[in-house]
């Protein structure tokens, strides 16, 4: 079974302050996604990456930043977080033509 | 661009009768593969079907699938739904070019099983 961890599992932020989210897979996948999800929406993608060393924008890029230093590693990080950055934030990976993986989530509160 | 189609936002029903969540999508590509994800409540999604077959049944779990090219759809089964049932349901499209390896989802059913 692929392996996907987040840390922290939970967070509160104060507005303003920066936040780093961490994800970690074992599985040397290429791809790498952050998603969003809040309550009453689906999935959305925020960035993903499908090499080291490279990031792209997704489908809600704003106020997020991406960082992947190796084919494990992939961060997500808000600089100014606000409080609509309230959420569960999922990682996810996968190989090309499998499925995906997705991490426990991580649940972010701003205030 | 691609893009997948999910009409129901809720589905609500009793127990023991028969489920269908509807999944269209729509793809240049003409070897999409199509994938259901479960999210049953403070879990992670996780993979519940997988097809790229054109008119061939997949199961798992009680639940069954056939991915129909020529309607371009995925409609996700279960002949008797199980209180168990209760959770978000997820389709997904990865088309042939694999669009640099992003799934494409739809916005999601919430399935909801009443005893």
């Amino acid at each position: 079974e692929a392996a996907v961890t987040q840390s922290p599992r939970s967070k509160v932020a104060v507005t303003g302050g920066k936040v780093t989210l961490s994800c970690h897979q074992t599985n040397n996948h290429d791809y790498m996604y952050w998603y969003r999800q809040d309550t009453g929406h689906g999935l959305r993608l925020i960035h993903y990456s499908y090499v080291a060393d490279s990031t792209e924008k997704g489908d809600i890029p704003d106020g997020y930043k991406a960082s992947r230093p190796s084919q494990e590693n992939f961060s997500l990080i808000l600089e100014l977080a606000s409080l609509s950055q309230t959420a569960v934030y999922f990682c996810a990976s996968r190989d090309r033509g499998s499925e995906q993986y997705f991490g426990p989530g991580t649940r972010l509160t701003v205030l | 661009g691609d893009s997948v189609t999910q009409t129901e936002g809720l589905v609500t029903l009793t127990e023991g009768l028969p489920v269908m969540l509807n999944c269209t999508y729509q793809t240049i590509y003409s070897n999409p593969f199509l994938f259901w994800y479960v999210q049953h409540l403070n879990e992670s999604p996780r993979l519940l079907l997988k097809s790229f077959t054109d008119n061939k049944r997949t199961e798992h779990q009680g639940f069954h699938a056939t991915l129909h090219k020529s309607s371009s759809s995925f409609h996700l089964q279960k002949s008797s739904a199980q209180l168990s049932d209760s959770a978000l349901y997820y389709c997904a499209l990865s088309d042939q070019g694999d669009n640099q390896g992003k799934l494409i989802f739809g916005q999601g059913t919430k399935l909801s099983i009443k005893p």
